[in-house]
């Protein structure tokens, strides 16, 4: 298995709050994703690293950002955690876009 | 429309039956990717296809670039196969949204 790792595994938070989620990987892939996971959307992409300080928006990025400051390291941050932000969280990690992805355990967090 | 889309959603099946997993996409690829979901929630790789058919055990996937589908097989089901099965487009990022499978003895 990939070395790859989240943290926490659990959160549940208040609204209005900011939440930071931590990927962390021990292959060097220059790529490193964070999607969320919802019933009935599948994984949807969230923000997506190619690089360090290289980040990109993916398709549900509204009220999150990122920071890459090492390989090893992908942050998701929530300024201020919304009801509609409750999912499940999981980060990945591939060589290349096109390449076979990694996952995480995931995360899952509950915004009340 | 999705631009990927699995049929069916659900599927239930007896131990020992041959179960075939649909996925369609309207972009264009370099390559598609078949993964499992436990239901611990764990996500690991199945396969990675860009053209024809590749085999793991007891699990198959074909695709079809012409056609824009691609099926996931597998023969001689098992319990422990019982499983979200999702296809992805990964060089688009871009998902579908899953086939539970239940495999009951």
């Amino acid at each position: 298995d990939a070395g790859i790792t989240q943290s926490p595994r659990h959160k549940v938070t208040e609204t209005g709050t900011p939440v930071t989620l931590r990927c962390h990987q021990t292959e060097n892939h220059r790529y490193m994703y964070w999607y969320r996971q919802d019933p009935g959307h599948g994984l949807r992409l969230i923000h997506y690293s190619y690089g360090v300080k290289d980040t990109d928006k993916g398709e549900v990025s509204d009220g999150y950002s990122v920071s890459r400051s090492k390989t090893e390291d992908f942050l998701l941050t929530l300024e201020s955690a919304t009801s509609s932000q409750t999912s499940v969280y999981f980060c990945a990690i591939s060589d290349r876009v096109s390449e076979t992805q990694y996952f995480g355990p995931g995360t899952r967090l509950l915004v009340l | 429309k999705n631009e990927v889309e699995q049929s069916p959603q659900n599927l239930t099946a007896q131990e020992g039956e041959f179960i075939t997993i649909n996925c369609s996409y309207s972009v264009g690829i370099s390559a598609l990717h078949w993964l499992q979901q436990h239901p611990g929630g764990g996500i690991v790789s199945l396969f990675m296809l860009s053209s024809g058919k590749k085999k793991h055990g007891r699990l198959i996937a074909t695709i079809n670039i012409q056609e824009k589908h691609s099926s996931l097989h597998i023969t001689a089901s098992h319990p422990r196969d019982s499983a979200v099965y999702i296809c992805a487009v990964t060089d688009k990022l871009i998902f579908g949204t899953g086939t539970r499978l239940q495999v009951f003895p």
